[in-house]
């Protein structure tokens, strides 16, 4: 089993719709938790960040972290055909240290005009 | 602040050759990540540095990686007797001391014939 894990998909909604992102995970050591988003043969860009449980919201994304039941949430309003992309959920150890983040292996979102 | 920068950004060998992969980082960020992903797959750590030492290795690091920062700035990345398998994208990324998001390059696609 992989410490995260994310449908590929695809998932495919028609534009303006909410969309719904999702990753578990199985660390619990995990605090830190990122999603990035990756157009065809570029490098992520990350999104959101956020550190432990709740919530954060910035322009059209949301972000939710679950630690009880270790469920990453993104989610999309009033989604533009410019949001097609892969979403990648990442999370990464608390600690002094800066590690490597763990990656979901993307979802491929598609949003029909 | 122009971002991660990465070059090549394809490059295209024979099996058997070496490679050899640079990252400049974002100017002021002390700490350097190697990632590496194939089609369909999440990001996968390999290295990472804190100025010029190289604190952690992932496994998928085999004898023929080898990743230097030799004055806290820019990094390479060698591969030597590249085979067919290391056909991947080779991703940079780098964050403060502070900072928990990590921030990625372009990434250099490998072609391995």
């Amino acid at each position: 089993q992989k410490e995260v894990e994310q449908d590929p998909g695809p998932l495919s909604v028609p534009e303006g719709a909410i969309v719904s992102l999702n990753c578990t995970y199985s660390n619990s050591a995990f605090q830190y938790f990122m999603w990035y988003r990756q157009y065809s043969r570029k490098g992520p860009e990350l999104l959101m960040y956020t550190y432990s449980s709740g919530n954060k919201e910035d322009g059209r994304f949301t972000a939710q972290v679950d630690k009880s039941s270790k469920y990453i949430s993104l989610f999309i309003r009033d989604s533009q055909p410019s949001d097609s992309a892969t979403y990648l959920c990442a999370s990464r150890r608390s600690g002094g240290g800066a590690d490597g983040l763990t990656f979901g292996k993307g979802t491929h979102l598609i949003i029909q005009p | 602040d122009t971002g991660v920068s990465q070059d090549p950004r394809h490059k295209i060998t024979k099996r058997g050759q070496n490679v050899t992969f640079r990252c400049d980082p974002i100017s002021e960020h002390n700490r350097l990540y190697w990632y590496r992903q194939t089609l369909g797959q999440g990001p996968e750590f390999l290295t990472y540095f804190q100025n010029e030492a190289q604190l952690e290795k992932s496994r998928l690091l085999s004898d023929r990686f080898s990743a230097e920062r030799p004055k806290g700035s820019f990094s390479t990345l060698e591969i030597q007797r590249t085979e067919q398998g290391d056909s991947a994208m080779y991703l940079c990324a780098s964050s403060s001391m502070q900072g928990h998001e990590q921030y990625f390059g372009p990434g250099t696609r490998l072609t391995v014939t």
